[in-house]
């Protein structure tokens, strides 16, 4: 079946630019999450969505940033006055669901790699 | 709060060489264990796995054991091959927890 999808795969904006990146999870998962990896790092977390609202926001960096899941299923960050620093790859990943003792397979999709100019 | 160390690269070897990349822990209570790979212009899998411990993860002729006096998750490979060039990732995630906590990766490049 399909996996995790995001568009676009590369995304080149301007600083102060406003842009949206799309992720659209596996079918039936209804964990999905957003993190964020500079380069030479490993991911950091930054958003998890249960269903459709977000359980847990805390790995925003700032109020620049905002995701939203409205139908529990495609989910969209967006960053308002992009700066250099925004610069990174995002990925969205989704699983079964979230938590759990024994936590299930998060699936992670190809990334999107945002370049601020 | 929640750390993983591993080994720095980048790492270089021969084919049929053995390869290991040393990860440690920070956690409280007994977190999942993983080891991710991203092969070159791919995304990030699932390699292995250990939900507790002395379990041991194995996929692909990798192995890692979850080693909580250590607290440790090493990744082995016997023999590795070109194709194993890889980033591979060690990461936690605490047990009724949800997100996932990376260390920093480790590049490793196989030559012929």
């Amino acid at each position: 079946g399909a996996g995790v999808s995001q568009t676009p795969s590369n995304k080149v904006t301007e600083k102060g630019k406003y842009v949206e990146l799309r992720c659209d999870p596996i079918s039936g998962h209804t964990a999905l999450y957003w993190y964020r990896q500079s380069l030479g790092q490993g991911p950091e977390f930054l958003i998890y969505f249960q269903g459709t609202g977000a359980a847990d926001d805390s790995g925003l960096p700032n109020d620049r940033f905002f995701a939203v899941r409205p139908e529990g299923s495609v989910s969209t960050l967006k960053i308002q006055r992009t700066e250099r620093g925004d610069s990174a790859v995002y990925l969205c990943a989704s699983s079964l669901t979230g938590g759990g003792v024994i936590p299930h397979e998060q699936f992670f999709g190809p990334g999107t790699r945002l370049t601020v100019l | 709060g929640n750390s993983v160390t591993q080994m720095e690269g980048p790492v270089t070897l021969s084919e049929e060489a053995f390869l290991t990349i040393n990860c440690t822990y920070t956690a409280t209570g007994y977190p999942s264990l993983f080891w991710y790979v991203q092969y070159p212009g791919e995304g990030l899998q699932l390699l292995l796995k250990a939900t507790k411990a002395d379990d041991k993860g194995s996929n692909k002729g990798f192995e890692a054991t979850y080693r909580k006096e250590t607290t440790s998750f090493h990744l082995e490979k016997g023999s590795v091959q070109v194709s194993d060039s890889a980033v591979y990732f060690c990461a936690l995630q605490r047990s009724n927890d949800y997100k996932l906590s990376f260390g920093a990766g480790t590049t490793v490049t196989v030559r012929a």
